[in-house]
């Protein structure tokens, strides 16, 4: 059965590096998200993305958040100097067509900022 | 602000009984309602669909959804001790892509 990949499943990083989460949503879906969830708290959406564009971000997406889709297969999300509240686990999720409206997720990575 | 607001529990059941699982939400508009289960440490895992006012039947499962109260629910019959995980209501909107989830109701089933 198709799968969302994510990569790595663990990131441990020092405050004020940069991370690149990784994805590779299921190859026929077209709309591509990331949400994170923090230890205990509710998912939290933070960006969409479509037609290789953003399509809607959260408030949580601020400027030291982006998304690439570099090569047509993986869909990455960069948080450029991060921060203790950006612990938490982030999950990528795609989805075939806004009619068909099944949101599938990969297994997270579980982000550690120290 | 759309919210999604369910009751985080936890709730116990016996092996064998139902559960009964409610969400309510703010946005009137709202479309398209999910219920997902998520195991500790694991990712959301869609369990069941529902998009008009009513009962909508999966195997063990039973969503209803009163849009006029603004209110979903999820009846699990014959819980099993597998059905033990923390249930997660997502609401979409008319507009937009996202998804809005709940905080999520943790459910026990006791063998």
């Amino acid at each position: 059965e198709p799968e969302v990949t994510q990569t790595p499943s663990h990131q441990v990083t020092q405050m004020g590096q940069e991370v690149i989460l990784r994805c590779v949503p299921i190859s026929n879906h077209l709309y591509f998200y990331w949400y994170r969830q923090i230890l205990g708290q509710k998912v939290e959406f933070l960006v969409s993305f479509y037609n290789n564009e953003i399509s809607e971000k959260s408030e949580i997406f601020d400027d030291q958040f982006s998304v690439e889709r570099p090569d047509g297969s993986n869909f990455t999300l960069k948080i450029r100097s991060t921060k203790l509240e950006d612990s938490a686990m982030y999950f990528c999720a795609s989805m075939v067509a806004r009619s068909n409206e099944k949101l599938f997720f990969g297994s997270g990575t579980q982000l550690s900022v120290l | 602000q759309k919210e999604v607001e369910q009751n985080s529990g936890p709730l116990s059941v016996p092996e064998g009984a139902i559960a009964s699982l409610n969400c309510t939400y703010s946005d009137r508009g709202s479309q398209s309602f999910f219920w997902y289960r998520q195991y500790s440490g694991k990712s959301p895992e869609l369990i069941m669909s529902i998009y008009s006012n009513g009962d909508k039947e999966d195997g063990r499962f039973t969503a209803q959804l009163n849009k006029a109260s603004q209110y979903v629910s999820l009846l699990i019959r014959d819980s099993q001790p597998s059905d033990s995980a923390t249930y997660l209501c997502a609401v979409s909107p008319n507009t937009g892509n996202q998804f809005y989830f709940g905080t999520g109701t943790s459910l026990t089933v006791i063998p």
